[in-house]
């Protein structure tokens, strides 16, 4: 079956830090890849995609790259705001499928 | 659009009595996701309906759970009786094959349910 495993958190970064969340998937087909930021008291949204190999899905200054070679979606993102602290969550969906896969989620507190 | 709909927001109740979420998904939208999120066991994902029929309940915890989709624009979600290990935040979400492979889901604010 599909799996998505996301770096352990909590994460916590100073403002102006470089951010890595590393993601890893296995999936029996060709999936669509997706990360998901939720803040306190909310659902989660949509941050960014990527549907095929090398593609790069990019918002908000975060961006990840389709690595189907290595099986990873990392999410980057060169400065971080303290107004960025959420919990972030690396999906996959089989293309031809309705469900989606999630990882764990990883929480990122960014301080002043 | 509005967005997925959720209500109550919150729902405090004592154990034993019978709960019930609502959602209305965004229009137009042909699957529908009812999801849990807590603490110790993150966001599982309960049960899932396309075109109003139910796919996949394999995530449902137990019989007191029960979900229903009536019409392409309500769905709602029971617990009957309800019980303290039952608090969450219960989340509901939509998305369209409609246009392409993307698939993306939309989340509504969720429910907190607190059960005393």
């Amino acid at each position: 079956g599909n799996s998505v495993t996301q770096m352990e958190g909590p994460v916590t970064l100073s403002e102006e830090a470089f951010l890595t969340i590393n993601c890893t998937y296995t999936a029996t087909g060709y999936p669509s890849l997706f990360w998901y930021v939720q803040y306190p008291g909310e659902g989660l949204q949509l941050l960014l995609k990527a549907t095929k190999a090398d593609d790069k899905g990019s918002n908000k200054g975060f961006e990840a790259t389709y690595r189907k070679e290595t099986t990873s979606f990392h999410l980057e993102k060169g400065s971080v705001q303290v107004s960025d602290s959420a919990v972030y969550f690396c999906a996959l969906i089989d293309t031809n499928a309705g469900k989606s896969t999630f990882g764990d989620g990883t929480t990122l507190t960014v301080k002043p | 659009d509005a967005g997925v709909i959720q209500s109550p927001r919150h729902e405090v109740t004592e154990m034993g009595q019978e709960v019930t979420l609502r959602c209305k998904p965004i229009s137009g939208h042909d699957y529908l996701f009812w999801y849990r999120q807590t603490m110790m066991r993150g966001l599982e994902l309960l049960i899932y309906f396309n075109n109003n029929v139910p796919i996949d309940d394999s995530g449902m915890p137990e019989d007191r759970f029960s979900a229903k989709m009536p019409n392409a624009s309500f769905s709602t979600l029971k617990i009957q009786p309800s019980e303290p290990r039952d608090s969450a935040v219960y989340f509901c979400a939509s998305s369209s094959l409609a246009g392409g492979p993307y698939n993306e889901q939309f989340f509504g604010p969720g429910t907190r349910l607190t059960v005393l």
